[in-house]
């Protein structure tokens, strides 16, 4: 069974960091790129991040440019989102999903975690 | 970035009545478009990859249709548990982008 579990979540002040893991199991995880999407309180869904399955290739919103990075470690099957100058604005459940872009890539996500909340406040 | 409207932003439909939302980009994405379905407290669930595939458990009752810059979900006979958000989202290129949601509810 695909897995997915965000961990890392938690009250940070406004220019602080936070790193966001995302653990997978239950698939071949190295053949498989990765996407964070958030949801701040009463919003919609918001791409933050992608990362592709061998970690060669990144992409960010540009909300979140400059300030967010996303790696990922195929040996622990384990995705990255280190978070740092955090805005108030940032403040969102944060999901991570896979996706295969090895053929066809729709860049449709297939699997998501629960989520881990991140609320940046003084 | 490619822009995502959807319209309508909410409706109120029964159980058993045909539901359309549809989806428009700012610029041509081909098939590259996805659905998903959000309920409160849960993650976003697949419904349709690349414009009309039915992902793997979903209803037939869901269908997609469109290419280019114009998309569309249809919802055949409305079931209770079809409640909650609808997200259309690009794919067509690296920076992702979702639309901002259609709220369904049931009445």
């Amino acid at each position: 069974e695909v897995q997915l579990l965000e961990s890392g979540g938690d009250l940070v002040q406004p220019g602080g960091s936070l790193r966001l893991s995302c653990a997978a199991s239950g698939f071949t995880f190295s053949k498989y790129a990765v996407t964070w999407v958030r949801q701040a309180p009463g919003k919609g869904l918001e791409w933050v991040s992608g990362i592709g399955a061998s970690g060669g290739t990144t992409y960010y919103a540009g909300s979140v440019r400059g300030r967010f990075t996303v790696s990922r470690d195929n040996s622990k099957n384990t995705v990255y989102l280190q978070m740092s100058s955090l805005r108030v604005e940032d403040t969102a459940l944060y999901y991570c999903a896979t996706y295969d872009c090895s053929t066809n890539c729709y860049r449709n996500f297939d699997s998501w975690g629960q989520g881990t909340l991140v609320t940046v406040s003084s | 970035d490619i822009q995502m409207t959807q319209s309508p932003s909410s409706l109120s439909a029964s159980v058993g009545d045909t539901v359309t939302i549809t989806c428009r980009a700012s610029q041509t994405i081909s098939t590259s478009l996805n659905w998903y379905q959000h309920k409160p407290g849960e993650a976003p669930n697949l419904l349709i990859y690349a414009a009309s595939s039915l992902q793997s458990g979903v209803p037939s009752r869901f269908s997609g249709s469109g290419s280019g810059t114009d998309f569309t979900l249809t919802i055949s006979s409305l079931q209770p548990e079809d409640f909650g958000t609808y997200y259309c989202q690009q794919g067509y290129n690296a920076l992702v982008t979702f639309g901002p949601g259609t709220k369904l509810d049931i009445k």
